[in-house]
Order: structure tokens, then C-alpha cells, then sequence
């Protein structure tokens, strides 16, 4: 079973609607983070946001805010008023205690937003 | 440095020679993970440290693949005997502590022809 699950595998929309990725995921542990990355045209992977399993307080940055639901293993990501900058491969990832530490991040497949003018 | 480092940015090999991947963190950085990702793919790990020490590699696909981080700086992975199979960006990143938001390098194209 996938530990990190994103269903949409690409959205399209036009500039200024907004639009909401999807991330679900699965553990065991009480204790987790999940993360936000921004893969754009260009390559790179940019981090966005990190979240504990702690805090289920959602959180707003500009025209970005994301929703994290344990009762339904959710981390959603809303892009308010998209704009073409905003096209991007978008992955969603978790990191568990693993022998003893939380370095490993397992990424979900990602979701390509493509935003049109 | 500013940012993750990796060299070469493309490399093309052929089938059965070695390759090294560099990568030289962001100074100061304790921790530092390898990730390889095919096209249309997420990341998937292979290993990481702490300082020098090697904390997890249980993502390395098979012992052709092996990495190194002697000083607790620069790291390199190194895949030894190439295959067709192995062709991907390798992705190195750092971060302050375990589990800290990652930076994330340009990566490597490896091509193995």
C-alpha cells in the first residue's frame, strides 16, 4: 500500500480559480511530519512547508494554505488565486520514526498543476 | 556554500563503467540524504547520514550502489557496473537536523548508454 497517496495526477486550471491538491497518508506512529515540495519547469525541488503530527492547526502563507486533518489522514493543499507561476509538479511527503530517526522522506507520486493564462 | 552543490549536473556513461556523484552541502548542515528520481516519479530515498556516520541505507537498490561522507561534508555516491536501469536524476539534500525541511540540489542526469 502506498504510504503517501496522491490521487489527482494532474489538474488543470485557469488563472485566478482556485484549486486544491490532495494528499493522504499512512502510518503507524503518533508521531510524524509531512512536507510540501514545489517542483517547477526548471527542475529543482523547492520545500514549502513542514507540518508535526502535533500541530493540526492549518496554516496560510500568502496565496498558499494547507489543511491537515488527522482524523481522515489528510494534508491538502490550497493555492488560492492560482497564477501561472504556479505550474509546477507538486509532491507531498512523510517522514516516520525509522531505526530510530526521521530522516527518510517518502514522497507521494505528485500532482502536475498546469495553470492557463 | 549557499546552497546544495551537485556535480557533474548531467552525466552520460556506458553500460558496466563506474560513476561518482558528488554532493557538497550547505555548511553547517549535520544531515544529508540521497534521493533518485525517474521521470514522472517522486523522489525515492536511498540513504543518509548524520555527520559521517551512515544513520539508514536501506533504499540503495542493490551493493552496486554505495556512499560515503568521510569528513561529514561532501558526500559521494558512488554506482559501481552501471545498468540501463540505473539512468535517472540522483538528488542530494541537506538539513540542519533529521527532520528539518530538506534543501534540495540541482541533481545529476545520469544517463548510462
Amino acid at each position: 500500500a502506498q504510504k503517501v497517496t496522491q490521487a489527482q495526477t494532474e489538474i488543470s486550471v485557469v488563472e485566478k480559480e482556485d484549486v486544491t491538491l490532495d494528499c493522504v497518508y499512512e502510518t503507524r506512529d503518533t508521531t510524524y511530519y509531512l512536507f510540501w515540495y514545489k517542483q517547477p519547469p526548471s527542475g529543482e525541488l523547492v520545500f514549502l512547508i513542514r507540518r508535526n503530527s502535533f500541530d493540526e492547526q492549518n496554516e496560510i502563507s500568502g496565496r498558499y494554505s494547507w489543511n491537515f486533518q488527522k482524523s481522515t489522514s489528510s494534508f491538502n493543499f490550497t493555492i488560492t488565486a492560482s497564477q501561472v507561476v504556479d505550474s509546477a509538479v507538486y509532491f507531498c511527503a512523510l517522514s516516520e520514526k525509522e531505526l530510530g530517526s526521521y530522516g527518510k522522506l517518502t514522497f507521494g507520486q505528485g500532482t502536475i498543476l498546469t495553470v492557463h493564462p | 556554500g549557499a546552497g546544495v552543490s551537485q556535480s557533474p549536473r548531467y552525466k552520460v556513461t556506458k553500460r558496466g563503467q563506474d560513476v561518482a556523484l558528488r554532493c557538497d552541502p550547505i555548511s553547517g548542515h549535520v544531515s544529508l540524504y540521497w534521493y533518485r528520481q525517474a521521470l514522472g516519479q517522486g523522489p525515492e530515498f536511498l540513504t543518509y547520514f548524520n555527520y559521517e556516520a551512515q544513520q539508514d541505507k536501506s533504499g540503495l537498490p542493490n551493493d552496486r550502489f554505495s556512499a560515503e561522507r568521510p569528513e561529514g561534508s561532501i558526500s559521494t555516491l558512488t554506482i559501481q557496473r552501471t545498468e540501463q536501469r540505473d539512468s535517472a536524476m540522483y538528488r542530494c539534500a541537506s538539513s540542519l537536523a533529521q527532520n528539518y525541511g530538506y534543501t534540495f540540489g540541482s541533481g545529476t542526469r545520469l544517463t548510462v548508454v
